[in-house]
């Protein structure tokens, strides 16, 4: 069965600070993996999404992610965090279907 | 593009009462997809459809949850009779046929149900 982890609920940065969320998913064939993000009292936007190919993705708004096989993992970067990052941002896989399974989000905060 | 559309954005009634949840999902995409989100269980699948037709239900909670797709520009999802532990929010998410995109969905603003 596939599962996703995202390390820390919670995640506070500084203004300019780099940005590092965590994901790592179990899954028993090559995955399909993407990030989205939830502004207060908003739906949930896509980021950025890996299928096949180049395995560092880049997105909107500045992030990338980078899919590594071996460690099982899709960690959400952003170089320099800027105030208007702050929302909550959801890791997803799926091995080929519609039926995408959701990590239970990290919060980002960032301190002015 | 108006993008996927959810009303009411907002709803507060009472227990017993039932309560209806309307989708319009973003035209041309043939997939439709309910979701809800709430602090204890996160985002949760309830249930989702192919060219109107449900495919998966195996979300939905109970027999007073129910869900419909009477053409592909609108879908509803019923609760009856609604109870406290409804609220929530409530997304409805559409996307196109695979080959074009990867799975990937697009989220309305969600509807958020209190249940008093």
């Amino acid at each position: 069965a596939q599962s996703v982890t995202q390390l820390g609920s919670h995640v506070s940065v500084s203004e300019g600070a780099l940005v590092l969320l965590r994901c790592n998913y179990s899954s028993s064939v090559p995955p399909y993996l993407f990030w989205y993000v939830q502004y207060p009292n908003q739906g949930l936007q896509l980021l950025l999404k890996y299928t096949t190919g180049a395995t560092l993705v880049k997105g909107i708004n500045g992030f990338e992610a980078e899919f590594k096989k071996s460690e099982t993992s899709f960690h959400l970067t952003k170089p320099s965090a800027h105030m208007s990052d702050a929302a909550e941002y959801f890791c997803a896989v799926t091995k080929g279907s519609y039926k995408l399974i959701f990590g239970s989000g990290t919060r980002l905060l960032v301190r002015p | 593009d108006a993008g996927v559309i959810q009303s009411p954005r907002h709803e507060v009634t009472e227990m017993g009462q039932e309560v209806t949840l309307r989708c319009k999902p973003i035209s041309g995409h043939d997939y439709l997809f309910w979701y809800r989100q709430t602090m204890m269980r996160g985002l949760e699948l309830l249930i989702y459809f192919n060219n109107n037709v449900p495919i998966d239900d195996s979300g939905m909670p109970e027999d007073r949850f129910s869900a419909k797709m009477p053409n592909a520009s609108f879908s509803t999802l019923k609760i009856q009779p609604s109870e406290p532990r409804d609220s929530a929010v409530y997304f409805c998410a559409s996307s196109p046929t695979p080959g074009t995109t990867s799975y990937e969905q697009y989220f309305g603003p969600g509807t958020r149900l209190t249940v008093t």
